[in-house]
């Protein structure tokens, strides 16, 4: 079993739809977790960090759900711009990130 | 500044040739790193540094070698290229206060026939 999972996708929606990716991690000692956004052929770029209590930044939200050991992150209102492969990332200790294979978004017109 | 760069941004190697990637970061960040990326596997860490002068191995380290001789350069070197190391290679680095926001050059897409 991976260390970090996530669905593939892709997923096809059209532009203003709500969508939500999730992950799940297998080491319960994980302390710390993000989502990374990564365009075709690019590097990855941070997005945001995920915290207990749950965060938002603009259109993003972020959850940890740590009991079962989920985390997931929800676009609303997506934008063409927002077509990118979101990887989500998890750090068990220092110095060690985990990442996950990626969830593929495209958003249509 | 120009961030976290990589060199080359291609390359093709036969079966037991050598190389070395280049990564330089202008940042003064203490903390480097190497991953590779293949489909459906994610990032994988190969080697890390948290300062000049030391070295760590990550999850797939095996047939690559590092050194971290000034705290801006973090090179890569394959020994003996292998088809397996077919992949695209990311560098990273971090400030000790944020680890966990790795700054990526842009990386290396590395062919091995």
């Amino acid at each position: 079993r991976k260390e970090v999972e996530q669905d593939p996708g892709p997923f096809n929606v059209p532009e203003g739809a709500t969508v939500a990716f999730n992950c799940t991690y297998s080491n319960s000692a994980s302390q710390s977790f993000f989502w990374y956004r990564q365009d075709c052929r690019k590097e990855p770029k941070l997005l945001m960090s995920v915290y207990s209590s749950g965060n938002e930044d603009g259109r993003f939200t972020a959850q940890l759900n740590r009991a079962s050991q989920y985390i997931s992150l929800l676009i609303r209102d997506s934008k063409l711009s927002d077509s990118a492969t979101y990887l989500c990332v998890v750090i068990p200790s220092m110095s060690d990130m985990r990442f996950g294979a990626g969830t593929r978004l495209t958003v249509k017109p | 500044n120009a961030g976290v760069t990589q060199t080359p941004k291609f390359q093709v190697l036969k079966t037991g040739q050598s190389m070395t990637l280049q990564c330089a970061q202008d940042m003064n960040h203490e903390y480097m790193s190497w991953y590779r990326q293949d489909p459906g596997m994610g990032l994988r860490l190969i080697h890390y540094s948290v300062g000049a002068g030391i070295t760590d191995q990550g999850e797939v380290p095996n047939g690559y070698n590092v050194s971290r001789s000034t705290t801006e350069d973090f090179p890569l070197r394959l020994l003996s290229a292998a088809p397996s190391q077919t992949s695209v290679y990311f560098c990273a680095s971090s400030s000790p206060r944020a680890e966990e926001t790795q700054y990526f050059g842009p990386g290396t897409r590395l062919l091995v026939l």
